[in-house]
């Protein structure tokens, strides 16, 4: 099925490890980003890709970098984990402007920083 | 900046009944969309419906409505006759005209009671 592929589903990393989340969608679409979900904080957005080529911050880009691999890769790295990057991430993509269909979301990423 | 609240971090609502699950928003741009989202207890992030700034009637997806009231600056969503499927996260979004992101709301959590 179409959609946005995420890899890996669960991962556990020691404080100080780096690791880079992958993000994969066939749809298309030009725009792609990554979220963060923390309890009581709703979904906050890390980085984003407008177009190929280009990469903004979001609303908590420390600590994150990311790469615009092709029109359809958009990878998510953690240089050096910390306990504070424990998280749920979710990688979307989505066309350019306002689509009614808004967001098409990644199944997730459940990420412990120990 | 562009903001998105919702007030109510849980909710019950008895099988059957119809539930109103309530979002505001604070932007000055006169061109967005705003979106509502399902988040069952599997992780997974559910479209579920969208309103445009531009349309005249609310937005309806089966049982699912959107109580848009401009002047209010409110996108309520409306979920008529509850299933215990319904029970999950319930988020709501918008999204500018001529911007890339989506801002999220912090959620509210329904739970539909036998």
């Amino acid at each position: 099925n179409a959609g946005v592929t995420q890899t890996p589903k669960f991962q556990v990393l020691k404080t100080g490890q780096s690791m880079t989340l992958q993000c994969a969608q066939d749809m298309n679409h030009n725009s792609m980003y990554w979220y963060r979900q923390d309890p009581g904080m709703g979904l906050r957005l890390i980085y984003y890709s407008a177009s190929e080529g280009t990469t903004d911050k979001g609303e908590v880009p420390n600590g994150y970098n990311v790469s615009r691999l092709n029109k359809r890769e958009f990878s998510l790295r953690l240089e050096s984990a910390a306990p504070s990057q424990t998280s749920v991430y979710f990688c979307a993509s989505s066309e350019v402007g306002i689509s009614p269909g808004g967001y098409t979301f990644g199944s997730g990423t459940r990420l412990t920083v120990v | 900046a562009q903001k998105i609240t919702q007030t109510q971090p849980g909710m019950f609502v008895q099988e059957k009944e119809a539930v109103t699950l309530d979002c505001t928003y604070d932007t000055s741009d006169p061109s967005y969309g705003l979106f509502w989202y399902k988040q069952p207890s599997s992780g997974e992030m559910i479209f579920l419906i969208y309103q445009g700034s531009y349309d005249q009637q609310n937005a309806t997806e089966g049982r699912y409505s959107l109580n848009f009231q401009k002047a209010r600056k409110s996108a309520n969503l409306v979920i008529s006759a509850s299933q215990l499927g319904d029970s999950a996260m319930y988020f709501c979004a918008m999204k500018r005209g001529g911007y890339q992101k989506v801002t999220f709301g912090t959620g509210t959590k329904l739970q539909v009671i036998p």
